[in-house]
């Protein structure tokens, strides 16, 4: 079956580091999203994808990077982490043929300490 | 620019009772508009969406939800609930026009009780 997945599942670092993301989906979607989660702001979407070579800031992009080098995969870098990125972050995908159905990971929780 | 309100922050229903989870957009024209459910520790799962036409939609789990246009609302509504419900509830809408992305409300967090 197809799937989306996110890896780690949980991820602890230190402020300053660089901290990476991973997202792959096999529905062969060309739409893929980064979204964080936060109490009291629901979710917010950070960079999004249309396609491979494509990419695109969200609301809250700041800190935050991604590339598209194939269509499985949309991994998210945290250049430089800081407190402020402690968060639950979501990877989702969607098709072209029914762009606003998206299909969620599983989530990553990311603390900065 | 485009905004999705979620009034209830946390509500809480005891098992059997109706619910209806409440969800006002605004934007200039007619929205898509969806549901997602979130369960503790999972992602989100689509429950119900709607693009055009009848305004009454049904989606999973026994859930629907009603598009008033006059309103600007999407509420969800589901006649007896079960504990199995108990998560979160996520209204967003989808603008249209060159952009696939969402717009989420914030989210009410569902408790059924015994």
């Amino acid at each position: 079956d197809a799937e989306i997945t996110q890896s780690p599942r949980h991820k602890i670092t230190e402020t300053g580091r660089q901290v990476t993301l991973a997202c792959h989906q096999t529905w062969n979607h060309n739409n893929m999203f980064w979204y964080r989660q936060d109490l009291g702001h629901g979710l917010r979407l950070i960079h999004y994808s249309y396609g491979v070579q494509d990419t695109n800031k969200g609301e809250v992009s700041d800190g935050y990077s991604v590339s598209r080098s194939n269509t499985e995969d949309l991994p998210l870098t945290l250049e430089s982490a800081a407190s402020s990125q402690t968060s639950v972050y979501f990877c989702a995908s969607s098709a072209d043929r029914d762009p606003y159905e998206q299909y969620f990971g599983p989530g990553t929780r990311l603390t900065v300490t | 620019a485009q905004s999705v309100t979620q009034p209830d922050i946390h509500i809480t229903v005891s098992e059997g009772a109706s619910l209806e989870l409440r969800c006002n957009y605004s934007y200039g024209a007619t929205p898509y508009l969806f549901w997602y459910v979130q369960s503790p520790g999972q992602g989100l799962q689509l429950l119900l969406k709607y693009f055009s036409g009848d305004t009454l939609v049904q989606g999973i789990k026994g859930f629907e939800a009603e598009f008033k246009r006059s309103q600007s609302s999407f509420n969800l509504r589901k006649p007896s609930v079960h504990w199995s419900d108990a998560a979160e509830y996520f209204c967003a809408v989808g603008p249209g026009g060159a952009t696939n992305k969402l717009i989420f409300g914030t989210g009410t967090l569902l408790a059924v009780q015994p």
